[in-house]
């Protein structure tokens, strides 16, 4: 079947403008995670929605990021007035119960 | 949750067994221990996963010391698709909360060798 898919896969965008990132989790999935990861770095967590519960967004690294998922499936990662220090890959994973994760291929930021 | 300790590189030869450790001196009875691995450019995709008896599936095979403060991934007939960032991660069933972030450090690079 159909695994977790992003789009873009890749976006440019210059300092201080807004992006939205798309994650389509796997049909079913009650639960959806966001990562982000730096250059040769390891995974950083950064929000957590299951089913209808409020999500955790405790990994937030500052108010300028947000997310948001509607009906219980599709999602949306923004963040607001870019910075340079943002650029890294932005990872989506969804999961039938909120342990085992299955995880899409990713949207790479670059902010000039 | 606990952190993991794991060697930043390692090298096995194809065809070979390749044997990646992970420390998790500090687990407490309810976390698992996951593992997952990254291939250049992609992301991760989980492996296997395990409480406190091992565990083997079509990929690969974990051994969790009997105390449950290491474990040791096993892909028995290492492949150059194997080569990747492998993550041992330590996991905590929710008992109160939404909290089922998992913490993910640097991982083990393995690199499969013709």
């Amino acid at each position: 079947g159909a695994g977790v898919s992003q789009s873009p896969s890749n976006k440019v965008t210059e300092k201080g403008k807004d992006v939205e990132l798309r994650c389509d989790p796997i049909s079913g999935h009650t639960a959806l995670y966001w990562y982000r990861q730096s250059l040769g770095q390891g995974l950083e967590f950064l929000i957590y929605f299951q089913g209808n519960s409020a999500p955790d967004k405790s990994g937030l690294p500052s108010d300028r990021f947000s997310a948001e998922r509607t009906g219980g499936s599709v999602s949306t990662l923004t963040i607001q007035r870019t910075q340079q220090e943002d650029s890294a890959v932005y990872l989506c994973a969804s999961s039938p119960t909120g342990e085992t994760q299955y995880f899409g291929p990713g949207t790479r930021l670059l902010v000039l | 949750d606990a952190k993991t300790t794991q060697p930043p590189s390692m090298d096995c030869a194809e065809g070979r067994a390749a044997n990646l450790p992970c420390n998790h001196s500090t687990i407490s009875g309810n976390e698992y221990v996951y593992w997952y691995r990254q291939i250049h450019s992609q992301g991760p995709q989980y492996i296997i996963h395990g409480l406190k008896n091992n565990e083997t599936n079509e990929m690969a095979s974990l051994i969790i010391t009997e105390d449950r403060k290491s474990s040791t991934l096993i892909l028995p007939h290492a492949t150059l698709r194997d080569t990747a960032v492998y993550y041992c991660i330590v996991f905590r069933f929710p008992n109160a909360g939404n909290n089922r972030k998992l913490i993910w450090g640097l991982g083990t690079s393995l690199a499969v060798n013709p």
